[in-house]
């Protein structure tokens, strides 16, 4: 069966750092998202991507954050300074926009900013 | 804006039903789901409903939707031990990113 996949599946970081996370969607899929979870806390959206831009952003994906799809499969987050907070697990999800618009989450990866 | 809410723990014996409860403010909601989360896992969707219906049955998972109180359950059925874990309601409309909401997930403990 067709999973969602994410590298690495976890990274340690110092703070003022950069990071790129890495997902690939499934492949017949349309839509991508970005979540993350905070340890002990809810499973929050950061951001949709659709035909090669944004189609919504949540409050917490600010300046610091942005997307891109590089190539044909590849979906990726990058987090340009990373402060202690970013700490989370975040989660990359892909959907096909026809119908029923269920979402597949990869299996995160655990970013630990020191 | 939206806001969705669940009870924090549930412990149930195996063998018995699991009946875990979710409420979300957002009436122009148009998708329901049930997500499960294993320890150290991801999220996997288990089921979802339309907001035209009122009940979904999918093997040993019957979801139940009330539209006027805005209240979403999930029955597990024969619970077993494999069934421990997180699991988190959610929502999205139609329209925009479909960026799901999700509830603050429910613990379910299953005791032998």
């Amino acid at each position: 069966e067709p999973e969602v996949t994410q590298t690495p599946s976890h990274q340690v970081t110092q703070m003022g750092q950069e990071v790129i996370l890495r997902c690939v969607p499934i492949s017949n899929h349309l839509y991508f998202y970005w979540y993350r979870q905070i340890l002990g806390q809810k499973v929050e959206f950061l951001v949709s991507f659709y035909n090669n831009e944004i189609s919504e952003k949540s409050e917490i994906f600010d300046d610091q954050f942005s997307v891109e799809r590089p190539d044909g499969s590849n979906f990726t987050l990058k987090i340009r300074s990373t402060k202690l907070e970013d700490s989370a697990m975040y989660f990359c999800a892909s959907s096909v926009r026809v119908g029923v618009e269920t979402q597949y989450f990869g299996p995160g990866t655990r970013l630990l900013v020191l | 804006g939206e806001d969705v809410e669940q009870s924090l723990f549930l412990s149930v014996r195996e063998g018995d039903s699991s009946v875990i409860n979710c409420t979300y403010t957002d009436s122009s909601s148009t998708y329901l789901y049930w997500y499960k989360q294993e320890p150290g896992a991801g999220l996997q969707l288990l089921t979802y409903i339309f907001s035209n219906m009122d009940m979904k049955q999918d093997q040993r998972l019957t979801v139940l939707l009330n539209k006027k109180d805005k209240h979403l359950s999930l029955r597990i059925a024969d619970t077993q031990t494999g069934d421990s874990a997180i699991y988190f309601c959610a929502e999205s409309r139609r329209g925009g990113g479909n960026k799901l909401t999700f509830g603050t997930g429910t613990q379910l403990k299953v005791e032998l």
